[in-house]
C-alpha cells in the first residue's frame, strides 16, 4: 500500500524552529518528486515547497522562501521540512504529497494525513 | 501573479449534476487538476490533466477546460460527494503550484 506519514508537528513559539518529517512506503521513493502543502485552520490549500528525486531542483512559495528548507533522504525514504523563524501565520496542517510522473505539470496523487503546526506565544 | 477563482459554495440535490468552476486567465492553456477533501481527511485527486480520472474514481466525475474556465462536473450526485473541491495548476511563469480557493459542495 502506498503511504505517506507525516510527523514532527507541535506547538512552538514565534521565531523558533521545527522540523517536519514524512515517511514514505509502498513505492520507489527516489523515482518521484515530493511536495509539502499546508492548510491553515478553516482555510484552503497552500503549496509550500517541492523537491525533485535527486534534490537537484527545489522550489518554495514566496511566503516561506528564506525561512523553510525542504530536503529528502532517499536511503531512508523520507522527506523533510525544516521550518525556521516561524510566524503565527505558519500555523497549519502540513501535508506531504507525492507527485505523479509523466507530464510537464504537477499532479499530486498521494497525500499523507498531515501533521499540525501551531505557532503561538 | 496567476490567480484561480472558485465559487465558495455550490449546492445540489441528490441525483442531480453538480458543476464547479475554476476561473483563470487563459486557463485553457494549462493542465488543471481537481481534488476533493472531506472534513478531517487529506485531499484526494479526482481529475487530472483537465479530464482524466485516477483509478478508483467513479466515472461520475469528469472535467473540461477551455478559454478562461475549467469545470469539474459530478453527475448523479450522492451524499458522499459532499466535500470541499479544489482546482490546481502549475504556473510556468512563477514556477509555482497554485490552488484555487476551494468550493464547498453541499448535497441538499
Amino acid at each position: 500500500e502506498v503511504q505517506l506519514v507525516e510527523s514532527g508537528g507541535g506547538l512552538v513559539q514565534p521565531g523558533r524552529s521545527l522540523r517536519l518529517s514524512c515517511a514514505a512506503s509502498g513505492f520507489t521513493f527516489d523515482d518521484y518528486s515530493m511536495h509539502w502543502v499546508r492548510q491553515a485552520p478553516g482555510k484552503g490549500l497552500e503549496w509550500v515547497s517541492d523537491i525533485i528525486w535527486n534534490s537537484g531542483r527545489i522550489r518554495y512559495a514566496d511566503s516561506v522562501k528564506g525561512r523553510f528548507t525542504i530536503s529528502r533522504d532517499n536511503a531512508r525514504n523520507s522527506l523533510y521540512l525544516q521550518m525556521n523563524s516561524l510566524r503565527v501565520e505558519d500555523t497549519a496542517l502540513y501535508f506531504c504529497a507525492k507527485e505523479m510522473q509523466g507530464a510537464a505539470t504537477v499532479r499530486l496523487d498521494v497525500w499523507g494525513q498531515g501533521t499540525t503546526v501551531i505557532v503561538s506565544s | 501573479s496567476y490567480v484561480l477563482t472558485q465559487p465558495p459554495s455550490v449546492s445540489v440535490a441528490p441525483g442531480q449534476t453538480a458543476t464547479i468552476t475554476c476561473g483563470g486567465n487563459n486557463i485553457g492553456t494549462k493542465s488543471v487538476h481537481w481534488y476533493h477533501q472531506k472534513p478531517g481527511q487529506a485531499p484526494v485527486l479526482v481529475v487530472y490533466d483537465d479530464s482524466d480520472r485516477p483509478s478508483g474514481i467513479p466515472e461520475r466525475f469528469s472535467g473540461s477546460n477551455s478559454g478562461n474556465t475549467a469545470t469539474l462536473t459530478i453527475s448523479r450526485v450522492e451524499a458522499g460527494d459532499e466535500a470541499d473541491y479544489y482546482c490546481q495548476v502549475w504556473d510556468n511563469i512563477s514556477d509555482h503550484v497554485l490552488f484555487g480557493g476551494g468550493t464547498k459542495l453541499t448535497v441538499l
